[in-house]
Formats: C-alpha cells, sequence, structure tokens
C-alpha cells in the first residue's frame, strides 16, 4: 500500500536554531517528492519538488534531501524564524491504479518561540 | 491576486442540509481538484477534474457531487450532511493532470462543521 510516513510529528525549536524533518515513503512507482509548507488556517504551499534522480533541493533556508534507494527524504530548516511556526507535509507522487495520485504524509507540526 | 480562492472560509450547519462550496482559479491551468483533510490531518483526493471533465472520482460518497462550470470553476455540493463530513476541505489546481515540475497551488481551505 501506498504511504507516507513523517516524524516527528510535532517539534518544538528556538529562534536561529535549525531542525530536520523526516519522511519515509513506500510510494512505487515513484514519480516526484515534494515539501508543502501549512500555515494554521491556510493551504498548503509548495517549497520543493523533487524527482527520482535529485538528491538535493533548496529553497532559501529550507534544504530537501532525497535517498530513493532508502526510499527517505529530509526537510533542513536553516536558522528558524517565527514565521517558520507551520506544518511541513512531505507529499509523494505516483501512478496508482491508471490515475496520477498525490498521497500526503499527515506532516510534522513545527513550532518556533522567541 | 492570480491565485485559487474558494468559499465559504467557514460553513456551520445542520445535519441533512444541502451545501456548496465554491472555487475558482485565475492561473490558467486545466487541472481542478478537491481535496479533504480530515482530523488527522491528512489530505485525500476526492476529485479531479481536467478541463471540464471528471478525471479521478475516488471512493466518496454519493451525497457529494462535483460541478465544473468552465476549467476556472469547480464546486462541490454535499448533500443531506452528516456529522462525519465536518473536515476542511481544500481546492486546488495544477497546470496539467500529471504535474511533474510545479506544485499545485491550494485555495485556503472551507472549514466545514456539521452540527
Amino acid at each position: 500500500k501506498n504511504q507516507v510516513e513523517q516524524s516527528p510529528q510535532s517539534l518544538i525549536i528556538l529562534e536561529g536554531k535549525n531542525c530536520t524533518l523526516q519522511c519515509n515513503y513506500t510510494v512505487s512507482p515513484f514519480s516526484n517528492l515534494r515539501w508543502y509548507k501549512q500555515d494554521t488556517g491556510r493551504g498548503p504551499v509548495s517549497l520543493t519538488i523533487m524527482t527520482f534522480s535529485e538528491n538535493t533541493k533548496s529553497n532559501g533556508r529550507y534544504t530537501a534531501t532525497l535517498d530513493a534507494d532508502t526510499k527517505q527524504s529530509s526537510l533542513h530548516i536553516t536558522a528558524s524564524q517565527l514565521s517558520d511556526s507551520a506544518s511541513y507535509i512531505c507529499v509523494v507522487s505516483a501512478w496508482e491504479d491508471s490515475s496520477y495520485k498525490l498521497i500526503f504524509g499527515s506532516g510534522t507540526r513545527l513550532l518556533v518561540r522567541p | 491576486d492570480t491565485a485559487v480562492s474558494q468559499t465559504p472560509k467557514y460553513l456551520v450547519t445542520q445535519m441533512g442540509n444541502d451545501k456548496s462550496i465554491k472555487c475558482e482559479q485565475n492561473l490558467g491551468h486545466d487541472t481542478m481538484y478537491w481535496y479533504k483533510q480530515d482530523s488527522k490531518k491528512f489530505l485525500k483526493i476526492m476529485f479531479s477534474y481536467n478541463n471540464k471533465e471528471l478525471i479521478i472520482n475516488e471512493t466518496v460518497p454519493n451525497r457529494f457531487s462535483p460541478k465544473s462550470p468552465d476549467k476556472a470553476h469547480l464546486n462541490l455540493h454535499i448533500n443531506s450532511l452528516e456529522l462525519g463530513d465536518s473536515a476542511v476541505y481544500f481546492c486546488a489546481s495544477s497546470q496539467e493532470l500529471a504535474d511533474y515540475n510545479y506544485g499545485y497551488t491550494f485555495g485556503s481551505g472551507t472549514r466545514l462543521t456539521v452540527v
């Protein structure tokens, strides 16, 4: 069964610190992997998209890595800011039953404290 | 502003009522979606339309009926609302169905509460 699991479920860090969020997936065949940021009361916003052949991709202070062999991805946030407080969702896309689908993790809830 | 906009943002209604949620995108995208985000925060696809044609229809009750009058609009009508329908519903759009290179653009959600 295609699944995406994220850890930790929630995380609290101090402003200015770095953190790393994890994503493991059992999706096959894999198409691409995305990280989204979802602020409270808003829709998810795309941070990075990586295909099978990409190992790392950056978007400002956000750096995503992908190991397609172990089916793991991480999102590293550098020098965290209060505005980074949000849920971070790992999404893997695949062709399932002849349909192209996004399979969502349940997210990591990050709280950045001053 | 180029965006996916959905209305209303909040909807509180009684069991048994019929309600609609509207969605519009001005991004020129060909594909639109409805997702449901449950209490555990998982987002699950409900429907997908490509150029006004239904492409994906996941296992959702027949009480849910999407309607796409044109490719910029995808509305969701729900009949005979039940307590279990309470969730946040997100509309989204993408350039094409298998959008390899670009992310999906999501609306800000409609929080539906059935009492």
